[in-house]
């Protein structure tokens, strides 16, 4: 079965801490995506990142990373230097092995709030 | 930028009403979806199509229905509303460029029932 945990619930830090969000997936499925979006209070998902399961390289964006393990089946989310602008609820989204439908499955979501 | 358009942004309405939900997007993309979101919540896939003529429910079984007469619009229709029909409902689509593309998002509808 798949599935999608983002056991943090809820998270708050001061303006310029680093906060990692935390992402760990089921599958079956030797071929898979995995993604993160960003939804703000506005109520639009917004696409972050997109990364197949044969690239295990993390990534840095500015501010974001993201740390893909294969061996814990996880896909952190880093953010360096927080800002208010990036609080928001943060969903971690697995898709399965390429078809007609790329159906997404999605965690529950982390809402990060970013004090001043 | 993702060119999806979802009208109306809010509705408030009374129980009984026939409600469609407009979505349109014009990167000419073949999949198409809808997910409905409580708020604070995650979402749930109610409706997709992989291209004109194909429509197939999603995960949550819903009592709304879709068409997709035209690639680029994917519209919703509650024949019914009911309170529980209360939430936000979210047009996404994707492109067939090899792997499993990024699902591009509307800013969604609140859908408030009375």
């Amino acid at each position: 079965a798949q599935k999608v945990t983002q056991a943090q619930t809820e998270i708050s830090v001061v303006e310029k801490e680093d906060v990692t969000l935390d992402c760990v997936y089921e599958t079956r499925d030797t071929t898979y995506y995995l993604f993160w979006y960003k939804q703000p209070p506005s109520g639009e998902l917004v696409f972050l990142i997109r990364r197949n399961s044969f690239d295990e390289q993390n990534e840095i964006s500015g501010r974001y990373s993201w740390n893909f393990q294969k061996s814990t089946s996880s896909f952190n989310f880093t953010i360096t230097a927080s800002q208010v602008v990036d609080s928001a609820v943060y969903f971690c989204a697995l898709s399965e092995a390429p078809g007609n439908t790329d159906k997404l499955i999605f965690g529950t979501g982390t809402r990060l709030q970013v004090f001043p | 930028e993702a060119d999806i358009y979802q009208t109306p942004r809010y509705l408030v309405i009374g129980t009984g009403k026939k409600i469609t939900l407009e979505c349109s997007q014009t990167m000419g993309h073949d999949k198409m979806y809808w997910y409905q979101q409580d708020p604070g919540m995650e979402l749930h896939l109610i409706h997709y199509s992989y291209g004109v003529n194909s429509t197939e429910k999603g995960d949550l079984s819903s009592e709304s229905t879709v068409s997709r007469i035209r690639t680029e619009h994917f519209p919703l229709t509650l024949e019914s509303a009911r309170p529980s029909h209360t939430s936000q409902y979210l047009c996404a689509s994707s492109g067939d460029d090899g792997g499993n593309q990024p699902q591009h998002f509307g800013d969604g509808t609140r859908l408030s029932i009375l």
